[in-house]
């Protein structure tokens, strides 16, 4: 497509709950990252994806968080037992030239 | 580890002012840099990078020089407007480091009329 497309762009859920968040990435891109902003901060670095494996998920806060990307392309990144302190804009970026990453609108995430 | 510091904001201006916002990095190694913007409403998008010491790179009036003797990098507009307003990050990417970019927490600017 013509940028990164992420949905739904609003979520509202109540702890507890799991919730899924969807990024399709530019069409071609192989790099595709997963960001965390919450209100006045920078992105937070989730998980990287190389094709359809996580090159590096080290920035997932805890067992909770999982993030899929089976075709290579559209991924998915999914919370259990949802907690207020996980409320915040999700962020999804692909990438075709390293670093330099092209970012969805973000779904903003809230956990009530 | 790699981190990039910017100046705290929010930083408020007149059109047609000069703006610095100041951005210093640590790294290992030889990263990338990039300035990103995010104007209200809206979602991150690339300004402009550098890849390699001394590279300057430049988009839409703005200018930013990767000086790695003091690891730094400088967004700098001659002369803003108000459609200038919005956030700005700082970014660098480094392999050494993961796949990550790792980002300052972000600088406000808002230009007045």
């Amino acid at each position: 497509g013509a940028g990164v497309s992420q949905t739904p762009s609003n979520k509202v859920t109540e702890k507890g709950k799991y919730v899924e968040l969807r990024c399709d990435p530019i069409s071609g891109h192989t790099a595709l990252y997963w960001y965390r902003q919450s209100l006045g901060q920078g992105p937070e670095f989730l998980i990287y994806f190389q094709g359809t494996g996580a090159a590096d998920d080290s920035g997932l806060p805890n067992d909770r968080f999982f993030a899929v990307r089976p075709e290579g392309s559209v991924s998915t990144l999914k919370i259990q037992r949802t907690e207020r302190g996980d409320s915040a804009v999700y962020l999804c970026a692909s990438s075709g030239e390293r670093g330099e990453a092209f970012f969805g609108q973000g779904t903003r995430l809230t956990v009530v | 580890g790699n981190s990039v510091t910017q100046m705290e904001g929010p930083v408020t201006l007149s059109e047609e002012a000069f703006l610095t916002i100041n951005c210093t990095y640590t790294a290992t190694g030889y990263p990338s840099l990039f300035w990103y913007v995010q104007y209200p409403g809206e979602g991150l998008q690339l300004l402009l990078k550098a890849t390699k010491a001394d590279d300057k790179g430049s988009n839409k009036g703005f200018e930013a020089t990767y000086r790695k003797e003091t690891t730094s990098f400088h967004l700098e507009k001659g002369s803003v407007q108000v459609s200038d307003s919005a956030v700005y990050f700082c970014a660098l990417f480094e392999t050494n480091s993961g796949y990550a970019l790792n980002f300052g927490k972000g600088t406000s600017l808002l230009v007045t009329p």
